[in-house]
């Protein structure tokens, strides 16, 4: 069965540093690979995605991911936070080809300090 | 520009009574998907659809109904409902068959069950 780690429930950050929100997970076959950011009371909105290509991908809002296929790793990044970037953070799997179900991680929660 | 519409979004039943939560799209999308949202747990697939007049279980069926009689609409029924329902409900839609696209989220419907 797939799966995603999330293995932090909460990241702090301070203002202007780098950031990095880990996510491992477990598939059959080459996976599909997503980041979701989640505001307060609001639904999750689609960041970036890794399909196929080159394993640096980037996103909205400065964000990028790196795959990491010996490590099946799939790590959030920005170079410099900020506090408007403070969310709940989702990272998901799916197989690919066909239709496929998408399993979520538990979310990290990111807190940018000022 | 709406995207993916949620209504209510927010509600209390008491135990035994029955709702439906009603989620509409308008970017023509053929799959359409119910999860809860619980502390600690992630996203947890409820029902699903690929397409019109179709649904399927997803990983937590138990307790709700689905019905897709119209493309753009997807409906999720509580027929009595439980303490253990209390959560934040999502509806979300794809174009195709695959997550590769990624999904499209509503706000979210807070469902509290006394």
């Amino acid at each position: 069965a797939q799966s995603v780690a999330q293995p932090e429930d909460q990241v702090n950050v301070a203002e202007g540093n780098p950031l990095t929100v880990k996510c491992t997970y477990s598939v059959s076959g080459n996976p599909y690979l997503f980041w979701y950011v989640q505001y307060p009371n609001r639904g999750l909105q689609f960041l970036l995605k890794y399909i196929t290509g080159d394993n640096l991908v980037k996103g909205s809002y400065g964000f990028e991911a790196e795959f990491n296929k010996s490590q099946t790793s799939f790590h959030l990044k920005k170079p410099s936070a900020l506090v408007s970037d403070s969310a709940l953070y989702f990272c998901a799997v799916s197989p690919s080809g066909g239709y496929q179900k998408v399993t979520f991680g538990t979310g990290t929660k990111l807190q940018v300090i000022p | 520009n709406a995207g993916v519409t949620q209504t209510p979004k927010f509600r209390v039943l008491k135990t035994g009574q029955s709702m439906t939560l009603l989620c509409a799209q308008d970017m023509n999308h053929e799959y359409m998907y119910w999860y809860r949202q619980d502390p600690g747990m992630g996203l947890r697939l409820i029902h699903y659809s690929v397409g019109e007049g179709t649904t399927a279980k997803g990983e937590v069926p138990d307790g709700y109904n689905v019905s897709r009689l119209k493309k753009q609409n997807f409906l999720l029924g509580l027929e009595s409902a439980a303490p253990s329902q209390t959560s934040v409900y999502f509806c979300a839609s794809s174009p195709g068959p695959t997550a590769r696209n990624g999904y499209t989220f509503g706000s979210g419907t807070r469902l509290t069950v006394v």
